[in-house]
């Protein structure tokens, strides 16, 4: 049982460039989410999926995309990448609204862009 | 719109010593409240959680925090801080069906 897997762990990106933030959940939860932290900044929500077949923009969705894949995945795009994107991404999953509602959190990926 | 605030963005606290990081919410009804560590370079983990009953509750690392709802406040403590508590402590709110809201976090150092 391997939880919230994220892949990569690091990258690096010239402006302009794009690519795509992986994760998988194996614990059969129907939310999940991608936070971007920033130093002093704490957390904040990119963009989360409720359910299979279903988005929604949180607090700073410019400059993304995502898609949730199926149950298990949900994938963070960034079309052409700019400095102000540098930070550490969080890919979280949860059964929101049902019960514990506590998120589970992967080990991130530390993006940079030059 | 739910917020959290965490006033203290650094304490340094005495191996040994008493620690209380403070953390108070915005929002109408009682919220579901918890508190989150994170290690330098890693995730996440769940320290604590409150969704209703006793408001003091207990949870992993000998961490426990009160809920207040006089003051809005959720409030993290332990007794006798070790070195390896060294970590940025988040404080995060819900409805429930809603994303966890986080606080900007406060960053503790413990010091021999």
């Amino acid at each position: 049982n391997a939880g919230v897997t994220q892949t990569p762990k690091f990258q690096v990106l010239k402006t302009g460039q794009s690519m795509t933030l992986q994760c998988a959940q194996d614990m059969n939860h129907n939310s999940m989410y991608w936070y971007r932290q920033d130093p002093g900044m704490g957390l904040r929500l990119i963009y989360y999926s409720a359910s299979e077949g279903t988005t929604d923009k949180g607090e700073v969705p410019n400059g993304y995309n995502v898609s949730r894949l199926n149950k298990r995945e949900f994938s963070l795009r960034l079309e052409s990448a700019a400095p102000s994107q540098t930070s550490v991404y969080f890919c979280a999953s949860s059964e929101m609204g049902q019960g514990t509602h506590e998120q589970y959190f992967g080990p991130g990926t530390r993006l940079t862009v030059t | 719109a739910q917020s959290v605030t965490q006033p203290d963005i650094h304490i340094t606290v005495s191996e040994g010593a008493s620690l209380e990081l403070r953390c108070n919410y915005s929002y109408g009804a009682t919220p579901y409240l918890f508190w989150y560590v994170q290690s330098p370079g890693q995730g996440l983990q769940l320290l604590l959680k409150y969704f209703s009953g006793d408001t003091l509750v207990q949870g992993i690392k000998g961490f426990e925090a009160e809920f207040k709802r006089s003051q809005s406040s959720f409030n993290l403590r332990k007794p006798s801080v070790h070195w390896s508590d060294a970590a940025e402590y988040f404080c995060a709110v819900s409805r429930g069906n809603t994303p966890l809201v986080f606080g900007k976090g406060t960053r503790l150092s413990v010091i021999a």
